[in-house]
């Protein structure tokens, strides 16, 4: 079975800096995707990127990057000139690639806090 | 795209009594998945069909847990004989996936259970 692992619970940055949220994961396959959500409080679950195995390029969505080290099954999250809005709880997930894919598997989450 | 709907949005109930709730999925979407969420934790996924097909429920949490998509569209989750730690948030989502695995989910903003 799949896991994933947040070692950090909580990260704080200022406004306008840049952070960096770990994430790594187990597996015994070769093919798979990995996601990062966002999950503001109270509110729903919101995907923020994703990163296909089988591309060695890192993913990036305007301020929104990873890192994908896929021999050392890594995937951080690195978010450029945090904003307030960027507060939230961020998940990384894994899922399977292919006719077996189901559920995503997450991580316990990054409370990530923004000092303005 | 109006997202996914889920109801009701909070449920209060007391032990030993049974729940149903409901998802509406993106229209246009032919998977849709079940989470639950426990604080401080990430989604656990629980079942997912595609179009009316149950394809996974070997991960629902216990004989008292089953869910239905019936015609294609809106899918039930129904916990019978509820227990103090069915407590949680139950999430649902839905993607238009080929079978790949590569498309992204999207959520609904959950049903809280509370169990008196």
């Amino acid at each position: 079975a799949q896991t994933v692992t947040q070692s950090q619970p909580e990260m704080s940055v200022q406004e306008a800096e840049t952070v960096t949220l770990s994430c790594t994961y187990d597996t015994s396959e070769s093919d798979y995707y990995l996601f990062w959500y966002k999950q503001p409080p109270s509110r729903q679950m919101i995907l923020v990127i994703r990163q296909e195995a089988y591309k060695q390029q890192n993913a990036t969505e305007n301020r929104f990057s990873v890192n994908f080290q896929k021999a050392a099954k890594s995937f951080s999250l690195k978010i450029s000139d945090s904003q307030l809005g960027d507060a939230a709880m961020y998940f990384c997930a894994y899922r399977t690639s292919g006719g077996g894919a189901d559920g995503l598997t997450f991580g316990k989450g990054t409370h990530l806090i923004i000092q303005p | 795209d109006t997202g996914v709907s889920q109801d009701p949005r909070h449920k209060i109930t007391k032990r030993g009594q049974n729940v149903t709730f409901r998802c509406d999925p993106i229209s246009e979407h032919n998977r849709l998945y079940w989470y639950r969420q426990t604080l401080g934790q990430g989604p656990e996924f629980l079942t997912y069909f595609q179009n009316e097909a149950q394809l996974e429920k070997s991960r629902l949490l216990s004989d008292r847990f089953s869910a239905e998509r019936p015609k294609g569209s809106f899918s039930t989750l129904e916990i019978q004989r509820t227990e103090q730690g069915d407590s949680a948030m139950y999430l649902c989502a839905s993607s238009a996936d080929g079978g790949l695995g590569n498309q992204p989910q999207h959520f609904g903003d959950g049903t809280r259970l509370s169990i008196l």
